[in-house]
Formats: structure tokens, sequence, C-alpha cells
């Protein structure tokens, strides 16, 4: 699996929007782009995944670079609970397709 | 819908006993299952994944084992627990069209 880059911690207020860099350069044409995000003491929580095209859920959006080489992780009205470890993952939709998971991005929503 | 179970939540153990954690997976057939550990503040490692019943591959060498008895029920073990094996258990299964990894809740393990 392609090895994702993620800065260690993020600020975002209240109500504004969040937005959460990954670069994965080696990403591989079959490999996917996943995002959890981990709440203190809690199971990592998936939230949106994507191949090639932007993608749009109930929780973020995901936009993808044309190259591939990059994404951002959208939440577009960021809340108090929205305070968590985000993670982004590059994995293959093969049988038992592992995840390596880095350290991740630590956004902290201030009122 | 789905759902995963982790058993238990916590657990504090002496160096030098057994471990046994349990995950069970409902709503879902022959699905992929996962065990992860995190260290704290750090990321997940991988330590085993099976494919189905008595199909245990491990990631890591380690101190753990592994075993699938049943389509939806994983178990990570230890004859003798070590102070490293201190951390943060996360079961994981995933299946269908997308193999989407969904997680457990998690066994907090402290050996003492």
């Amino acid at each position: 699996d392609a090895k994702t880059t993620q800065p260690p911690s993020m600020d975002c207020a209240e109500g504004r929007a969040a937005n959460l860099p990954c670069n994965h350069s080696t990403i591989s044409g079959n490999e996917y782009v996943y995002w959890y995000r981990q709440i203190h003491s809690q199971g990592p929580q998936y939230i949106i995944h994507g191949l090639k095209n932007n993608e749009t859920n109930e929780m973020a959006s995901l936009i993808i670079t044309e190259d591939r080489k990059s994404s951002t992780l959208i939440l577009p009205h960021a809340t108090l609970r929205d305070t968590a470890v985000y993670y982004c993952i590059v994995r293959a939709n093969t049988n038992a397709g592992k995840s390596t998971f880095g350290d991740g991005t630590t956004l902290t929503v201030k009122p | 819908s789905q759902t995963i179970h982790q058993w238990p939540a916590t657990l504090v153990q002496p160096v030098g006993s057994p471990l046994s954690l349990e995950c069970t997976v409902e709503g879902t057939s022959n699905p992929n299952l996962y065990w992860y550990r995190q260290a704290a503040g750090r990321g997940l490692q991988l330590l085993f994944y099976s494919v189905g019943i008595g199909q245990i591959s491990s990631e890591v060498p380690q101190n753990l084992s592994a075993s699938r008895p049943q389509d939806r029920q994983f178990i990570l073990s230890s004859k003798k627990l070590l102070l490293s094996d201190s951390g943060f258990y996360l079961c994981a299964w995933s299946g269908g069209l997308t193999d989407t990894q969904y997680f457990g809740p998690g066994t907090r393990l402290t050996v003492l």
C-alpha cells in the first residue's frame, strides 16, 4: 500500500470549513483514498473514500487531484464534535485489502 | 445493518498471564477480519487478518496469536503477556464491493 503524508495538527474555527490535506504521491492505479477519523479512546470511524472522482456524503467531501497524488477532506461546517484525529489511507480494493495507518492529523475545532 | 462487537472494553493483566480478546460481527457473512494495535498517540499497526475460517495471516512477529473459529468470530490470544503488549486493540471487518473496513469500539489493555 502507498504511504501518505499528513500535517500533524490543524485548527479550525467552529462553523467554518475544515480542509485536511493528504499527499500520496506513490499511489497506484488500483488504490483508493480512504478517510477515517478517531475520537479519543474510540475505534476509527469511516468517513468517505474515492478513486479519482470527487465524492460527497453526509459527513464530508473528498477532493482528489487529477494526478491522484494528493487529496483534501472537507468538513463543510466544522463543529466541536469534529475534533478528532483524521487518517488518510490508500489501499487497493482487493480481498482483505490491508490499510496502513500513519499518525494522522489532529484537528482541533475551536469555539 | 452490520455491527461489530469487542470485549472486554478495558482489561488490566499482570505480566505473564494469558490473554483472550474476542470480536464478533453481525449482519454480514464471510467478512474479512482484522486485528490492529494502537500505541498511545500513534497510528494503527496491523497485527493479523483473516479471509475465512481458520485462515490467519500475521503481519508482524510478536507474542500474540489469532484464531477464527467461526465465520464472524475473531479471537486474539497470548499465552504469556509482556509489558510491551499494552495498548489499544481494535478489531475491524470488511466486505462487499468496496471492501471498506469498519472498526469496533476497541479494547484497552494494560499489562502491569
